[in-house]
C-alpha cells in the first residue's frame, strides 16, 4: 500500500509569484484535504476535494485554488504569493466522507515547506 | 465557532504520566481526534473518540465528554521518543477537521 506523497519537499519563492504543490493520495482513497501549518501552529484547513470537485473550503482567499485528477492526485495553487504564505503545506487523503468507522481518519503526507521571500 | 484550546507546552520525566487537555465549542461536533507530530514531520493518527468515555490504546488513552466539550490525551510510561507536538482535532458535521495549535511535550531523562 503506497502512502501519501507530496512534491516538492522544499520550495523558495518571491513575493508576487505563483506556486503549484502536488499530492498523490494513498491507494484506495478518493478524498484529499489540504492544510497550511505555520510554525508553532496547528494545521489550518484550506479545502477538500472529493471525486474531482471541491467539497468544502476553509477561511482562505480565492488566490488559493486546487484541482483533483481522475487518479485522485491533487494540486494546490497559490497566486500572488505573500510573505505570510510561508508555511508547511500538508496534504491528507481519506476514504469517502462519512464512511464508518473512522470517517475522518486522514493520512498525511510529509508536507511541502514553502518559503516566500 | 471552532475554538479549540490546548496548553502550549508540557514537560515530564521518562516513565511518568502526562495528561494533555483539550476544550472545544460543542456546536456541530462529530468526533475528536488526537495526532502526534514530530518536528519536521507530518501528523500521525493516535486516537478517535465519538462517544463519551475512555479509549485505551497501549500506553496512550483518550477521554471525551461531549456535554462539557472536553477531551484529554493520557500518555503513560513516557519514553524519550514521545517528545513531540500533540494535536487535538475536532471533526464537524460537514466532515471537516479543525486542529488546535498543539501541545509540545518534552520528555526529560
Amino acid at each position: 500500500e503506497t502512502g501519501v506523497t507530496q512534491s516538492p519537499t522544499h520550495l523558495i519563492k518571491t513575493r508576487g509569484q505563483q506556486v503549484t504543490l502536488r499530492c498523490s493520495s494513498q491507494s484506495g482513497h478518493n478524498t484529499v484535504s489540504w492544510y497550511q501549518q505555520a510554525l508553532g501552529q496547528g494545521p489550518q484547513f484550506i479545502f477538500q476535494y472529493y471525486r474531482e470537485e471541491e467539497n468544502g473550503r476553509g477561511n482562505f482567499p480565492p488566490r488559493f485554488s486546487g484541482l483533483q485528477f481522475p487518479n485522485y492526485s491533487s494540486e494546490l495553487n497559490v497566486n500572488a504569493l505573500e510573505l505570510d504564505d510561508s508555511a508547511l503545506y500538508l496534504c491528507a487523503s481519506s476514504l469517502e466522507p462519512g464512511l464508518a468507522p473512522l470517517p475522518y481518519e486522514q493520512y498525511f503526507g510529509p508536507g511541502t515547506r514553502l518559503t516566500v521571500t | 465557532g471552532q475554538n479549540i484550546d490546548q496548553p502550549t507546552e508540557m514537560t515530564a520525566t521518562e516513565g511518568a504520566i502526562v495528561q494533555i487537555n483539550c476544550t472545544y465549542q460543542t456546536s456541530g461536533f462529530n468526533g475528536l481526534f488526537w495526532y502526534q507530530q514530530h518536528a519536521g514531520e507530518a501528523p500521525t493518527f493516535l486516537s478517535y473518540n465519538v462517544l463519551d468515555g475512555l479509549e485505551e490504546k497501549g500506553r496512550f488513552s483518550s477521554f471525551l465528554s461531549r456535554s462539557k466539550g472536553y477531551s484529554y490525551l493520557l500518555l503513560k510510561e513516557l519514553q524519550m521518543k514521545d517528545s513531540a507536538s500533540y494535536l487535538c482535532a475536532v471533526g464537524w458535521n460537514d466532515y471537516k477537521l479543525s486542529f488546535g495549535a498543539g501541545t509540545t511535550v518534552t520528555v526529560r531523562a
